[in-house]
């Protein structure tokens, strides 16, 4: 079945720097990636939508400076924390969707990260 | 804006118990449902999808769902609950007419399972 890795899956940064979040499709091409932000016992919030060769697409309220994302292949989207503080610490989940949209959506295992 | 709402936040069973969690979304057009779950430390599985057909939807390890359009609603069941199933539940919805194919989802629900 389709797998997306993300990676790395905890980080644990200073305060002031930058951390990179990679997430992959394996086995199959995603033109579209979403990377979600999710606080304990909370829900998934959606942060951005990553496309291919093209800007990502925001959501109301997230810092597009501070989250940057970049999807330069048909299978690797990066989402990286610019500045990080002690409030950007949480669980941030990467999605992609197939290409041709039969198989869905597939989520990678989350990267917990920590800011200190 | 689209929006997803689970009315159960923590539920508690003992093994054998009927399970039905609650889900609700408003948008008015075409939609595409679905049901996650997320066991602890594990990442989010797809239990369950719908996009057009039978309004009754099932899935694995058992679970089941039903689109019912007129009450904006996709209930998820499971007739006989393992402790296995202890897990997070997540309802999300996408615009059936959208291309951007962003999912929306609701707060989640806690099952907790006692054996």
């Amino acid at each position: 079945g389709a797998v997306v890795s993300q990676h790395p899956s905890r980080v644990i940064c200073k305060s002031g720097t930058s951390v990179k979040i990679e997430c992959r499709s394996l086995d199959f091409q995603a033109t579209t990636m979403f990377w979600y932000r999710q606080f304990p016992k909370q829900s998934l919030m959606l942060m951005a939508t990553s496309n291919e060769g093209s800007k990502a697409t925001y959501e109301q309220g997230v810092e597009k400076d501070k989250f940057l994302i970049n999807h330069a292949s048909l299978t690797l989207s990066t989402l990286t924390v610019t500045s990080a503080h002690p409030e950007d610490s949480s669980f941030y989940i990467c999605s992609a969707r197939e290409e041709t949209g039969i198989r869905g959506y597939t989520f990678g295992s989350g990267t917990r990260l920590t800011v200190v | 804006a689209q929006s997803v709402s689970q009315h159960n936040h923590h539920v508690i069973l003992s093994e054998a118990a009927s399970l039905e969690l609650g889900c609700n979304y408003s948008y008015g057009g075409t939609v595409n449902l679905f049901w996650y779950v997320q066991y602890p430390g594990q990442h989010l599985q797809l239990l369950l999808k719908y996009f057009s057909g039978d309004p009754l939807v099932k899935g694995i390890k058992g679970f089941e769902a039903e689109f019912i359009k007129s009450k904006f609603s996709f209930n998820l069941r499971k007739p006989s609950v393992q402790w296995s199933d202890t897990a997070e539940y997540f309802c999300a919805v996408n615009e059936g007419s959208s291309n951007t194919g962003k999912l929306i989802f609701g707060q989640g629900t806690t099952l907790q399972v006692k054996p």
